[in-house]
Formats: C-alpha cells, structure tokens, sequence
C-alpha cells in the first residue's frame, strides 16, 4: 500500500517565526488533505491539495504529484497553531475519499 | 463542523463486552467512515459505507462490524472489546468538492477497555 512520511516528526518555534512542514508519498496518488489536530483533539481540514498551490490566511500548501510531495507552509505562526499536523493521501475511486492514508504526524509547539 | 455528532464522548468498558458507538450526521452525505487513533500509528481506517446498507472494510477491521440502516447514522460495534482496541474513535463524512472528496470529521470517542 501507499506509504506515507511526514517531517519533521516535531518541532517547536517561536511566535511569529516561519515553518515548512513535508509529506512524501510512495505512490501516485489524486486525493491529499491536510489537517491539524488542536490540543483539545479536534481535527481540522486545511486543505483539499491533489496538486498546485492553495493559500489560507497565514497557511498555504503546495502538491508537486509528480515527485510525490506535498508542503505545507505555517508564517508568522500563533500559539493557537500549535497540535499535529497531519498529511492523508489517498485514491479517488468513482468520487469515494476511501482508504485514506494518514501520515503519523508532525508535532507543532508555537512558544509565546 | 460538518454536523456530525459521535456519541457517547468517552466511555470504560471491560474487556469481553459488547460496545456500540454511534455517528449521527444532519447534512445527508453519503459517505461516512470510522477511524481509529493510537500514538505512533496516525489515523487508520476501521470500516466505511458508501450508502444505506452499503459497507465495506478499512486497513484495521479485524474485530469490528459497521451497520448503516439509515442514511444519517453510522454504527461500530466491537462484539467482544479487547484492551488493543483502547484507542480515540472518529467518526468522519466525505464532502463532494468537483474533483474529489474532502474529508470531515466528529469529535471522536475515547474508550478504554480494562
């Protein structure tokens, strides 16, 4: 199956400072999400990313299909960024997001 | 949020009962999906459904059954919890965007089985 690395597995900044998290996948893929889970375990879509660029607020992230990457872009980050960042990547079968694989993980501190 | 509801938000069992987990959702999506997930391991899929009546299974299904009798809920069972099956459960919808799917999930179910 699909196998899927995040990095770095942790990290930890200062407020305001900027960070580039990396998913590399092992196969082709047509679906990749990325979510953040917050502290209190809420998961949050940030992005719906097979390929190209999106940007949201502070947040962007960039697919290149072709080498199998995805990164995901934190500026000037805030406490309220800090929780894991996951990548899933996954197979559109006739429109059905099944089997999604999730990364483990990077672990986000943001320090006042 | 999506408008999913999972219930019950925690739960302690003892190993060799019966558990029953519930998702409710209010926005008709078709696609729904159960999730487990465990330190070091990341999310891993238990069982989905593609419709009412209509499942099939994950990467992780050994010890679990879905049922989906009506369009807005999705059930998983453990027949028989096992302590390896203490774990945070979500529960998500898939949300036709054009090109694909975009997943959402609840707000998950933590259960410990003694």
């Amino acid at each position: 199956g699909i196998q899927v690395e995040q990095s770095p597995p942790d990290l930890i900044l200062q407020e305001g400072a900027n960070s580039t998290l990396r998913c590399n996948f092992s196969d082709s893929v047509n679906n990749l999400q990325w979510f953040h889970q917050n502290p209190w375990g809420q998961l949050i879509n940030l992005f719906y990313i097979p390929s190209g660029t999106k940007q949201n607020g502070r947040l962007s992230a960039t697919t290149v299909a072709t080498e199998r990457y995805s990164l995901l872009y934190i500026s000037s980050s805030q406490t309220t960024d800090s929780g894991v960042y996951f990548c899933a990547v996954g197979l559109n079968y006739g429109g059905a997001t099944n089997k999604l694989i999730f990364g483990t993980g990077t672990l986000l501190a943001v320090q006042p | 949020d999506a408008g999913i509801t999972q219930s019950p938000r925690h739960k302690v069992t003892e190993t060799g009962t019966p558990v029953t987990l519930r998702c409710h959702q209010t926005e008709n999506h078709r696609y729904m999906y159960w999730y487990r997930q465990d330190p070091g391991h990341g999310l891993r899929l238990i069982h989905y459904s593609y419709g009412v009546k209509d499942t099939d299974k994950g990467e992780v299904s050994d010890g679990y059954s879905v049922s989906r009798s009506k369009t807005e809920d999705f059930l998983l069972t453990l027949e028989s919890a096992t302590s390896s099956q203490t774990s945070v459960y979500f529960c998500a919808i898939s949300e036709s965007i054009g090109t694909g799917e975009k997943l959402f999930f609840g707000s998950g179910t933590q259960l410990s089985v003694l």
